[in-house]
Formats: C-alpha cells, sequence, structure tokens
C-alpha cells in the first residue's frame, strides 16, 4: 500500500516555541492532506483539510493562527503548533488521500513543557 | 452529513475466540465504509475497506466485515483472535462524493485480548 511519513515521531518543547511536523506521501501524489488530533483514549478529530497549492479548511472551533497549515507539494503537507501551550500536548496525526482511500502517518507525540 | 455509531468503547475477548465489534453508519447519500486499526503510539492501518460490489469484505489479520444495507451497519469479525489484536479498532465512513474526501470515524472500540 502507499507510504505515508510523518516525522518526528515524538518531540518535546517548551512552553511558547512553534513545533513543526511533517508528513510526506512517498510513493503517490496526495490530492489532499488531512490533519488530525488525538486525545488519549479517544477517536480522531479532524482540524484541517488542505489542498495543494491553496489555503487549509479548518474546521470549526480550530485556531488558524496557531495551527499553521502549508501545503506546498503533491507531497508534502505541514503543520506548525505556534506559541504552543501544555493544552496542546496530543497526539497528532496526518493523513493523505487519493482516490477512495486514505493512509496516514505514524503519528507525532507532542508534549509541551 | 455522515455519522458513526460504534456501540462497543471496549470489547474483552479470550485467544482464540471469535470476536465481533459493531458499527453502525448514518447518511443520506451512499458511502464507502473502511475499518482501521490503531496499535498505541502508532498511525492508522487499514483493515478493509467496502466500495462496492460483494457485501462481504475480506481485509487483513483474518478480518472480514459485512456491508449490511438495510441495517446500515458494517460489523466487524474474526473467527479467531490471537494477542497481537488487541489494538483500537475505527470505523469509518466516507460519502460517495467528489467534492469531499472527509472521513468520518466512530468513537473507536477497544479490543483486548487475554491468554
Amino acid at each position: 500500500g502507499a507510504v505515508v511519513s510523518q516525522h518526528p515521531s515524538r518531540v518535546i518543547c517548551k512552553s511558547g516555541t512553534s513545533v513543526k511536523i511533517e508528513c510526506r506521501s512517498l510513493d503517490f501524489q496526495a490530492t489532499t492532506m488531512f490533519w488530525y488530533r488525538q486525545f488519549p483514549k479517544q477517536s480522531l478529530m479532524l482540524m484541517a483539510t488542505s489542498n495543494e497549492g491553496s489555503k487549509a479548511t479548518y474546521e470549526q472551533g480550530v485556531e488558524k493562527d496557531k495551527f499553521l497549515i502549508n501545503h506546498a507539494s503533491l507531497t508534502l503537507s505541514t503543520l506548525t503548533v505556534t506559541s504552543a501551550h501544555p493544552e496542546d500536548s496530543s497526539f497528532y496525526i496526518c493523513s493523505a488521500a487519493t482516490g477512495y482511500e486514505a493512509f496516514f502517518g505514524q503519528g507525532t507525540r507532542l508534549t509541551v513543557v | 452529513a455522515q455519522s458513526v455509531t460504534q456501540l462497543d468503547s471496549q470489547v474483552p475477548v479470550f485467544e482464540e475466540a471469535p470476536v465481533e465489534l459493531r458499527c453502525n453508519y448514518s447518511s443520506s447519500v451512499s458511502v464507502y465504509l473502511f475499518w482501521y486499526v490503531q496499535y498505541p503510539n502508532q498511525g492508522l492501518q487499514l483493515l478493509l475497506k467496502y466500495l462496492s460490489g460483494s457485501t462481504l469484505v475480506k481485509g487483513i489479520n483474518g478480518f472480514e466485515a459485512e456491508f449490511n444495507k438495510s441495517q446500515t451497519s458494517f460489523h466487524l469479525r474474526k473467527p479467531s483472535v490471537h494477542i497481537s489484536d488487541t489494538a483500537e479498532y475505527f470505523c469509518a465512513v466516507k460519502a460517495q462524493d467528489y467534492n469531499t474526501d472527509k472521513l468520518i470515524f466512530g468513537t473507536g472500540t477497544r479490543l483486548q485480548v487475554f491468554p
């Protein structure tokens, strides 16, 4: 199957700093990429949808200025958590879609201290 | 709009026993259906999908699911589970609509296999 690489897998940062998470589709071009947030023992919450070359579409309640999404190419999307705070600590997962299917990255465990 | 209900938040089962994880959905349009598995601190892996055709779908790791349109269900089954099947399982739907690629997830079912 198609491979989506997400980096880093774990990151610890200080409160007030910014963190960038990368999501790459390694062997296919993704028409759309998605960013999810997952709280412990809960389902995935869609944060935003991004298409290459256009602005991301954010779900209701997600702060656009805090969670910056850049979709520079058909194989790369980045999520930057700006001025991170402890409440931003979570598991973030990206997904790349092609046709009917979505393929998921390994996830990034963000801990803000 | 679509919604997905996974009635069981946790399913405990002994090794080599059969298991069924339930999934019901709601949608005003036709949908594609998926089951994903998530191991701790990892992303989601596709187990199987229903796009069209035969309502009985076979996936990886010995899992299968049956699409029942009249009952709007897509239950996941395995005749004999292993310890390694312990994980979180998510049912998801996607509208058969070229205007959206969104996957709608259920709340997940934690399958715990005991020796």
